[in-house]
């Protein structure tokens, strides 16, 4: 089972920043947070992934909380092409595959 | 690069015939992995080779389903013989060693329809 809790969905309009939340509160301590997304009809895609420290790239910040049992993933300018279902998952180095729940399907609106 | 490479893209086929699916992995990635998506289970995970050797086979449905990965450049899926049960989109996904840090990436997959 997944051991992340998401939203099933979100609104976002086309410019304004996306703020999705998950919740991981049974995370350990050589867990990861990462953050994959789906567009329909295509294959997951990586977004970002960090273990305590807020990290940032070309897509997205993800700010960890202290305690580490939650995250936030940003979407700093939302656009059209950002409607996605994005999946927050927990990963420990020794654990080979990703374990996808049902993720919160995002809708950037005009 | 040019990223995951399934094939086909699309297949239909009848209830008891052999389906074949085919990856190729990114050049210098050896982990590579095969996921199921339906609308029921969502995305989960049928099995994972890394370095060519199969690690974890706890998710493949069943004996109709075998899998095998020849070299560092190639893996197949296959389902003998198919259900309609078997309908799905199938997913491969390529990495470097399994480690902290690793991402996969995913093909574009291949969506099954078996009659």
């Amino acid at each position: 089972d997944a051991k992340t809790t998401q939203p099933p969905s979100m609104d976002c309009a086309e410019g304004r920043a996306a703020n999705l939340p998950c919740n991981h509160s049974t995370i350990s301590g050589n867990e990861y947070v990462y953050w994959y997304r789906q567009i329909h009809s295509q294959g997951p895609q990586y977004i970002i992934h960090g273990l305590k420290n807020n990290e940032t790239n070309e897509m997205a910040s993800l700010i960890i909380t202290e305690d580490r049992k939650s995250s936030t993933l940003i979407l700093p300018h939302a656009t059209l092409r950002d409607t996605a279902v994005y999946y927050c998952i927990v990963r420990g180095g020794s654990q080979g595959n990703l374990i996808f729940g049902k993720g919160t399907k995002l809708s950037v609106k005009p | 690069d040019a990223g995951v490479i399934q094939s086909p893209r699309h297949e239909v086929t009848e209830m008891g015939q052999e389906v074949t699916l085919r990856c190729k992995p990114i050049s210098g990635h050896n982990s590579l992995f095969w996921y199921r998506q339906t609308m029921m289970r969502g995305l989960e995970l049928l099995i994972y080779f890394n370095n060519n050797v199969p690690i974890d086979d706890s998710g493949m449905p069943e004996d109709r389903f075998s899998a095998k990965m020849p070299n560092a450049s190639f893996s197949t899926l296959k389902i003998q013989p198919s259900e309609p049960r078997d309908s799905a989109v199938y997913f491969c996904a390529s990495s470097l060693p399994i480690g902290q840090a690793d991402t996969q990436y995913f093909g574009p997959g291949t969506r099954l329809t078996v009659l």
